[in-house]
């Protein structure tokens, strides 16, 4: 199985530009998260779904959405892209009875710019 | 608040053993992990020790935790190159829903022959 897969894996915008980051699980998780990492700073959680049809935010939410219609899949949109969502974008998932809840399975990343 | 810091960088000679530090903010952590993020891929959890241990140990790998201190360490014995990556310390906090984690800003590790 592939694991976590995300796409693409660079992307540049425009600022206004919209997008959706790409992100999908064949471990059959329930959970699912999407994460920004920026210089110096660690993780920071955006939004997360505890399973289809089920969403909800995290720490830094303001100007991304995210829909769950399958347990595989959950994209991440940016709406009207700024140059502060300039980052590298992870997805995560875990299945519901794993532990620990920091044990969870990273996709490769997207790195966005937007100018 | 809550917190979780970590020194920058670090290089090692190659055969030397490292330790990466941490520290963190929140006494009620339940449980810290270590994550190490090679270059151009996610992060994987290498291993992770709960808050009522004061060391876990796995091959290479030993975690020590001082819960007194909130001071958590990560020694890698026999340092190889395949190890220089970054480091990333973080804790779950009690009460934090099903996903919340703090992470630290990661400790680059460096390993020269």
């Amino acid at each position: 199985n592939a694991g976590v897969t995300q796409t693409p894996k660079f992307q540049v915008l425009k600022t206004g530009q919209s997008m959706t980051l790409q992100c999908a699980q064949d471990m059959n998780h329930e959970y699912m998260s999407w994460y920004r990492q920026d210089p110096g700073m660690g993780l920071r959680l955006i939004h997360y779904s505890v399973g289809a049809g089920i969403t909800d935010q995290g720490e830094v939410p303001n100007g991304y959405n995210v829909s769950r219609s399958t347990t595989e899949d959950f994209p991440l949109r940016l709406l009207s892209a700024a140059p502060s969502q300039t980052s590298v974008y992870f997805c995560a998932s875990r299945p519901r009875a794993s532990g620990p809840r920091g044990t969870q399975y990273f996709g490769p990343g997207t790195r966005l710019t937007v100018l | 608040g809550e917190d979780v810091e970590q020194s920058l960088f670090l290089s090692v000679r190659e055969g030397d053993s490292s330790v990466i530090n941490c520290t963190y903010t929140d006494s009620s952590s339940t449980y810290l992990y270590w994550y190490k993020q090679e270059p151009g891929a996610g992060l994987q959890l290498l291993t992770y020790i709960f808050s009522n241990m004061d060391m876990k140990q796995d091959q290479r790998l030993t975690v020590l935790l001082n819960k007194k201190d909130k001071h958590l360490s990560l020694r890698i014995a026999d340092t190889q190159t395949g190890d220089s990556a970054i480091y990333f310390c973080a804790e779950s906090p009690q009460g934090g829903g099903y996903n919340k984690l703090i992470f630290g800003a990661g400790t680059r590790l460096a390993v020269h022959p």
